[in-house]
């Protein structure tokens, strides 16, 4: 069964700074990632997806990751953060058959807190 | 379009009851799955329902079940309530295409005392 680590629970900027959050998978076939958002009192958005084709993926609000297979790493990056990032960050896994295809269940990391002081 | 729509939002049961969680999905989606959340766990994964057959279940006991009925709305079911099943149940939707992305709704907040 596949597994999703995050490295970080908690993750404190101040506004403009840079973000990376870590997001390691467990699983050697292919993948469709995800990274999702929480703010606070809402319901889980989808920020971006992977599904193939360009490693490096654009989503809303600034956001991108980078899928590097051999390192089963999906890292989200932000190059200049605001107060209304604030918000819990999720990555997840589906497998996926060799056509891209995804199947089974969505897989979710443990979920990264992140907090930017104005 | 609506999004996924679920109820009800929040409520308090106590131990030994039982409830039972409602999920609307997006029109035209034919796939619901359902994610219990908490603070320890994070998210873990239910079930998945898809033309009305269950078609993923994760690693949950048996007082946790769930259906999907023909217009593809779907219903969880938790008998004889623990404490430690307070939390946050979401339910998701997708259309069935190929890169699985969920839509997710607010979720029903269960507190059981």
């Amino acid at each position: 069964a596949q597994s999703v680590s995050q490295h970080n629970h908690h993750v404190i900027l101040s506004e403009a700074a840079s973000l990376e959050l870590g997001c390691n998978y467990s699983y050697g076939g292919t993948v469709n990632l995800f990274w999702y958002v929480q703010y606070p009192g809402q319901h889980l958005q989808l920020l971006l997806k992977y599904f193939s084709g360009d490693p490096l993926v654009k989503g809303i609000k600034g956001f991108e990751a980078e899928f590097i297979k051999s390192k089963f790493s999906f890292n989200l990056r932000k190059p200049s953060v605001q107060w209304s990032d604030t918000a819990e960050y999720f990555c997840a896994v589906k497998k996926a058959n060799a056509g891209g295809t995804s199947y089974g269940k969505l897989t979710f990391g443990q979920g990264t807190i992140l907090t930017v002081h104005p | 379009k609506a999004g996924v729509t679920q109820t009800p939002r929040y409520l308090i049961k106590t131990r030994g009851q039982q409830v039972t969680l409602s999920c609307s999905p997006i029109s035209g989606h034919r796939s619901v799955s359902w994610y219990q959340q908490t603070p320890g766990q994070g998210l873990q994964f239910l079930f998945e329902y898809f033309s009305e057959t269950q078609r993923n279940k994760g690693n949950f006991p048996g007082r946790f079940s769930g259906r999907q009925f023909s217009n593809s709305r779907s219903e969880m079911n938790v008998s004889t309530l623990e404490l430690g099943d307070s939390a946050l149940y979401l339910c998701a939707s997708n259309s069935g295409g190929n890169t699985g992305e969920l839509f997710f709704g607010e979720g029903s907040r269960l507190t059981v005392l």
